[in-house]
């Protein structure tokens, strides 16, 4: 059964140091999300590939945080410097795209210490 | 503003007291209402998708509801295995067509 690969699944670092974390989505899937999930609170987007175009990325804190889509494949999002407040659950999901459902991989848990 | 509210936040049932949670939405164009599962510490897990007011979907013990205004993910005579997080997200019109999530409803099934 087809999944969205994520790595690390955890992830510890310093305040103000560099981190990145990758996701492969399932294979032909066009639409990419990030989403970042506090502890008790749903899901909330960051950002929005159709294929390697950003379509939403409002609500991505962009004086620290980047996402790329090179080839409209796998996906990159970091962090630099990170914030003890960046400290949550980063999960990636794919779709086909238009109207269909989004399948989300195991994430990756990121403590900032 | 397009908004999702799920309620209750949590909810304990006993083994076999069937039961539903509310997701209510307020947002424009509505193109698919999703719900999904979460075990603490994983990624949430597909289980439905309805697109239109009346629609309604089911998978073993669980079944999901849609009107206008509102989505129920109906629960009959669960099992402490049914214990998650349940979420839904609604996805709207326009150009990016996102997927917005509420905060999800924890249960919890005692056996």
């Amino acid at each position: 059964e087809a999944e969205v690969a994520q790595s690390p699944r955890y992830k510890i670092t310093e305040k103000s140091q560099a981190v990145a974390f990758w996701c492969d989505p399932i294979s032909g899937h066009a639409t990419l999300y990030w989403y970042r999930q506090i502890l008790g609170q749903g899901p909330e987007l960051l950002v929005q590939f159709q294929d390697e175009s950003v379509v939403d990325d409002s609500q991505l804190p962009k004086d620290r945080f980047s996402a790329e889509r090179l080839k409209g494949v796998d996906s990159t999002l970091k962090i630099q410097p990170a914030e003890l407040g960046d400290s949550a659950m980063y999960l990636c999901a794919s779709s086909p795209g238009g109207v269909a459902e989004a399948f989300f991989g195991q994430g990756t848990r990121l403590t900032v210490v | 503003e397009d908004q999702v509210t799920q309620s209750p936040e949590a909810l304990r049932l006993q083994e076999g007291e069937s039961s539903s949670l509310n997701c209510s939405y307020t947002v424009s164009g509505l193109r698919g209402l999703f719900w999904y599962r979460q075990d603490p510490g994983k990624g949430p897990e597909f289980l439905f998708t309805l697109y239109s007011a009346g629609e309604e979907k089911e998978k073993e013990r669980l079944k999901a509801t849609l009107t206008k205004k509102e989505s129920f993910l109906h629960i009959t005579a669960p099992k402490p295995e049914d214990s998650a997080t349940y979420l839904c997200a609604v996805r709207i019109s326009g150009s990016a067509r996102q997927l917005t999530f509420g905060s999800g409803t924890q249960l919890t099934v005692l056996p």
